[in-house]
């Protein structure tokens, strides 16, 4: 059981370049979302998901597009990169529901650095 | 979204108990309180959560108010590798206008002494 998986672990983008930052889970897990942690700083949402086909924005997501085609993939593109982006990028997937196992698991995290 | 505070760090000596306070003075009759912690900058880590009784599991105890406005995270012996930041979070619920999102603080930094 794998869990989240993040690729690629790390990344150096040029100014206005564009990527996308893999996320993939293997819990069958409704709910997934993308944060972004500047040094220093806690988490902040980007965007996130309740399911196939469903996205919505988070308190960041300026910048950034997400789609979810399938359970499992939650991928996450960078439009034109900028140095502000610069960043530690987690997802994250959890149950739906209420009370029991609806715990987040995290991935390991990409870090990106826009030059 | 409820908000929560937290104190920004905290020491504790290793092998005692850690007690982490958290204030959620806004929270709402079917939000759940959620606490993760973050060691170095590996991804976050779930730790526990309830609704209004106490909750205990292999990592920790967490103590909820009757009124719900304050819970306390309890680190029975801590060691030098619950050095971390620890965040409490209330999580929105889910239902037909509410989407269970997890928003973020700024956690109270743990420090677990020698």
């Amino acid at each position: 059981n794998a869990g989240v998986t993040q690729t690629p672990k790390f990344q150096v983008l040029k100014t206005g370049q564009s990527m996308t930052l893999q996320c993939a889970q293997d819990m069958n897990h409704e709910y997934m979302s993308w944060y972004r942690q500047d040094p220093g700083m806690g988490l902040r949402l980007i965007h996130y998901s309740v399911g196939a086909g469903i996205t919505d924005q988070g308190e960041v997501p300026n910048g950034y597009n997400v789609s979810r085609s399938t359970t499992e993939d939650f991928p996450l593109r960078l439009l034109s990169a900028a140095p502000s982006q610069t960043s530690v990028y987690f997802c994250a997937s959890s149950n739906r529901g209420r009370g029991e196992n609806t715990e987040a698991f995290f991935g390991q995290g990409t870090r990106l650095t826009v030059v | 979204d409820a908000k929560t505070t937290q104190p920004p760090s905290m020491d504790c000596a290793e092998g005692r108990a850690a007690n982490l306070p958290c204030n959620h003075s806004t929270i709402s009759g079917n939000e759940y309180v959620y606490w993760y912690r973050q060691i170095h900058s590996q991804g976050p880590q779930y730790i526990i959560h309830g609704l209004k009784n106490n909750e205990t599991n292999e990592m920790a105890s967490l103590i909820i108010t009757e009124d719900r406005k304050s819970s306390t995270l309890i680190l029975p012996h801590a060691t030098l590798r619950d050095t971390a930041v620890y965040y409490c979070i209330v999580r929105d619920p889910w239902g037909s206008s509410n989407t269970g999102k997890l928003i973020f603080g700024q956690g109270t930094t743990l420090q677990v002494k020698p």
